[in-house]
This record gives C-alpha cells, sequence and structure tokens, in this order.
C-alpha cells in the first residue's frame, strides 16, 4: 500500500532532550513537509522539502530541524530550543507543481508530549 | 496575520440536510483550495479541491464554490450523513509553489445528528 508512514504514534520526552520524529513514504513524492497542530488550531507549516539535500524553514521552524538524504524519508527533530514542543506533528507528501492539481497526502501523525 | 480564516468554530446540522463550510482568504497568489476531513488523534484526509481558474467542482455529495472576487470558498455536503461529522479545514496553495505547502483555516467542527 501506497503512503506515508508516520512513527512512533506516542512519544513522551522530558523536558531538555531532543527527539527525532520518524516520517516515511513511497508514494515517489518530490516534496515532503512537517505541519504542526495544536488544539482547537489549524496547521502550521514547520519545515518543507522539495527534493532531497534541500529543504527551507516554514512559518514556524524555530527550535526545530529537519534532513532529508533520501527520497523516502523526512524525519523532524523537535530540539530543546523549541519553546512549546507539546503538540500533535503531522507528515506530508506531495508532487511539486506540475500541469495537473493535485493534493498532499499526510500521515497519521505522531503525538509529543513534554514532560 | 491570518490568510486563511474559517470564522465558524462549529456547525450542527440534521441528517439529510445540507451542510455549508466557509472559508475566505486573503492572499491573491492563492490559486489552489482544498478541503480536508480530519478525526481528533488522525491526519486529514482530502475530500475535495478547487482551481482557481472554475467556480465550482463537484464530487458526489461534495461541491466546493469559489468565488474568487470576494475571496470566499464554501464547502457544501448534500445530504449530510452522521458519518461527516469531523472537522474540516480549508486549505490554500500559492501560485508557484508545491500542492503540499498549504496555508490552513482554523478548522470547523462539523455534527451531523442522526
Amino acid at each position: 500500500d501506497g503512503g506515508i508512514t508516520q512513527s512512533p504514534k506516542y512519544l513522551f520526552r522530558k523536558e531538555g532532550q531532543n527527539v527525532t520524529l520518524s516520517c516515511e513514504q513511497n508514494l515517489n513524492h518530490d516534496a515532503m513537509y512537517w505541519y504542526r497542530q495544536d488544539p482547537g488550531q489549524g496547521l502550521r507549516l514547520i519545515y518543507y522539502s522539495q527534493i532531497v539535500n534541500d529543504f527551507q524553514k516554514g512559518d514556524i521552524a524555530e527550535g526545530y530541524s529537519v534532513s532529508r538524504e533520501k527520497k523516502e524519508s523526512f524525519p523532524l527533530t523537535v530540539t530543546s530550543a523549541q519553546k512549546n514542543p507539546t503538540a500533535f506533528y503531522l507528515c506530508a507528501s506531495s508532487q511539486s507543481r506540475g500541469l495537473e492539481n493535485t493534493e498532499a497526502f499526510f500521515g497519521q501523525g505522531t503525538r509529543l508530549t513534554v514532560v | 496575520d491570518q490568510q486563511v480564516k474559517q470564522n465558524s468554530p462549529s456547525l450542527s446540522v440534521q441528517e439529510g440536510r445540507i451542510s455549508i463550510l466557509n472559508c475566505d482568504y486573503t492572499n491573491s497568489m492563492f490559486d489552489y483550495f482544498l478541503w480536508y476531513k480530519k478525526y481528533p488523534a488522525e491526519g486529514p484526509t482530502f475530500l475535495i479541491s478547487i482551481s482557481s481558474i472554475k467556480d465550482k467542482n463537484e464530487d458526489g455529495r461534495f461541491t466546493v464554490f469559489l468565488n474568487k472576487s470576494a475571496k470566499h470558498l464554501s464547502l457544501h455536503i448534500v445530504p449530510s450523513q452522521p458519518g461527516d461529522s469531523a472537522v474540516y479545514f480549508c486549505a490554500a496553495s500559492a501560485r508557484g509553489t508545491s500542492y503540499g505547502k498549504l496555508t490552513f483555516g482554523q478548522g470547523t467542527i462539523l455534527t451531523v445528528h442522526p
């Protein structure tokens, strides 16, 4: 089955620790994204990558880091510099712009709780 | 600066009736609009989309209308079913960007009563 896999589904970490969230896709999409959702709010873009070995900051990149060494993988590290890391994190992938409009596909999310 | 707004946090509808969810945007660079459906603790699933060159797109019970002059779009669900109860997000993509680089509204919680 083609899709996006995020792991783990739930993650608990102590304050001050870095933590890495995994995202893998087998849709052969060039572009991948990380979003964050807080209660009662919409999704906000953290980082995105349109091609391997390249990525750009989104609207709320402070305290996060990413890498894109393989087309299929786009891990997100939540560092100790992120002031409010507890949130629901969503990974997505899509085609880059082309002749035909298409949608982004999302993973099932990782709930990160920092205690 | 909220570029995509869903001003109704919630909507309650009787089964069989029409549900109308609204969305407003401010950025003239947006040229592709999508609606996603989301359940708690799950990822959003794509519902329907519309390009800025169209004013209507229909898929089964779901129709999206786009009014570019008013910078407004709406999602109509007819007839509404209890299984439609979820959070609905409006999202927009700007010209020249990847399809997944989206700006989301805050979401509208739709409840369809049997």
